[in-house]
């Protein structure tokens, strides 16, 4: 139990474009999702946290207009990195919970490089 | 802020040592998990403990939570080359709905 999805693994973009990942739980109702960013051999950098229906928070630092959040059900969040750069390029990682215990289950990630 | 110091940042043995991963912190945490990651891949949770002077064992891994619960660590036995990996304690607060406070990780390398 408690798997999580992302789609797509890896994905590569021109400069400017915009690049959507998806996070969906598939076997439970997650009540809160977060985006995290990880540099190699370093650890999570978290970005934001997502609760259903409601607007993301994002930490310090991170640009909400620049990394858009949706969360439209409790089993699917979306990240999207408008106008991408090459300093955008990095291994993007969800995770979600459910209500109750503070385990986080992680997305397998998603690799992008913007070119 | 809380934070999670974790120890030692990196750790390079032959297969067969025994190793402890430290994490410590001065904030008092609602539980504790550890996780192993592989590159290229998502961290997978390997235990959750919550209980202050909790000891779980998972094969050759113990964990144990401080009595305190601000600290924890994690023995492996007999280290394998499958062992091999990035370790990550990360502490859960009180506030529901909260993301997880991570250390900044053990890398792990077991050589044969």
């Amino acid at each position: 139990g408690a798997v999580v999805s992302q789609h797509p693994s890896w994905v590569i973009c021109k400069s400017g474009t915009s690049v959507k990942i998806e996070c969906r739980s598939l076997d439970f109702q997650a009540t809160t999702m977060f985006w995290y960013r990880q540099f190699p051999k370093q650890s999570l950098m978290l970005m934001a946290t997502s609760n259903e229906g409601s607007k993301a928070t994002y930490e310090q630092g991170v640009e909400k207009d620049k990394f858009l959040i949706n969360h439209a059900s409790l089993t699917l969040s979306t990240l999207t990195v408008t106008s991408a750069h090459p300093e955008d390029s990095s291994f993007y990682i969800c995770s979600a919970r459910f209500s109750g215990p503070a385990e986080q289950y992680f997305g397998p990630g998603t690799r992008l490089t913007v070119t | 802020t809380q934070l999670l110091e974790q120890s030692p940042q990196f750790l390079s043995i032959q297969e067969g040592e025994n190793l402890t991963v430290y994490c410590n912190s001065s904030s008092v945490f609602s539980s504790l998990q550890w996780y192993r990651q592989e590159p290229g891949e998502g961290p997978v949770l390997l235990v959750t403990v919550v209980t202050g002077g909790e000891v779980k064992k998972l094969k050759r891994l113990t964990f144990q939570f401080g009595d305190a619960r601000k600290d924890s660590s994690l023995h492996i036995t007999a280290a394998q080359p499958g062992d091999t990996g990035l370790y990550l304690c990360a502490g859960g607060r009180f506030e529901a709905g909260t993301a997880l406070i991570f250390g900044k990780g053990t890398t792990l390398s077991v050589s044969s």
